[in-house]
């Protein structure tokens, strides 16, 4: 099993849909999730940190499920400008090692 | 803050060569990450630095691929020899603590010939 598991999609939506994507991880141990972004030919950029009690930034949720060792992206109201590859990074081993996804490709349409 | 800066941006190298690719991270960051981006196999962790020593390297390829980080504003990823396999994009990256989020450099594309 990969550290770090995601569907690579394309996810093609809408503008306008809510669209969700999970990310699972085999590390119990694991204490940092974070998703980011990458438009194509640039560096990933973070989105936003994900915490135990799941958090909000705007049309963006992150929600940690620790049991089924998961964690997943919400996006509402999708906007053109949201089309990039998601990523999730999940903390993995020990010390500080950050284990990236493959990433999520997603594609909002008029 | 200048946030990591990366250089070349491009490299065109036959195989055999050596190339060194560079890194600078951002001031008062405590950890620095290599990884290599291909389109079959993602983001890979290659190696990764706390307070200038290496900490993890077994995402290293092989004996090809050597990095260093003589100090806390200074890194190299060096490969020699370099073959067409090892064409993609290598990314530095670094953090202020352990768990904290990553601040990417603009990447640098190698192609071997």
């Amino acid at each position: 099993r990969k550290e770090v598991e995601q569907d690579p999609g394309p996810f093609n939506v809408p503008e306008g849909a809510t669209v969700a994507f999970n990310c699972t991880y085999s590390n119990s141990a694991s204490q940092s999730f974070f998703w980011y972004r990458q438009d194509c030919r640039k560096e990933p950029k973070l989105l936003m940190s994900v915490y135990s009690s799941g958090n909000e930034d705007g049309r963006f949720t992150a929600q940690l499920n620790r049991a089924s060792q998961y964690i997943s992206l919400l996006i509402r109201d999708s906007k053109l400008s949201d089309s990039a590859t998601y990523l999730c990074v999940v903390e993995t081993g020990t010390a500080s090692k950050l284990t990236f996804g493959t990433g999520t490709r997603l594609q909002v349409t008029l | 803050d200048a946030g990591v800066i990366q250089s070349p941006r491009h490299e065109v190298t036959e195989m055999g060569q050596e190339v060194t690719l560079r890194c600078k991270p951002i001031s008062g960051h405590d950890y620095l990450f290599w990884y290599r981006q291909t389109m079959m196999r993602g983001l890979e962790l290659l190696i990764y630095f706390n307070n200038n020593v290496p900490i993890d390297d077994s995402g290293m390829p092989e004996d090809r691929f050597s990095a260093k980080m003589p100090n806390a504003s200074f890194s190299t990823l060096k490969i020699q020899p370099s073959e067409p396999r090892d064409s993609a994009v290598y990314f530095c990256a670094s953090s202020f603590s352990g768990g904290s989020p990553l601040h990417f450099g603009n990447g640098t594309r190698l192609t071997v010939t």
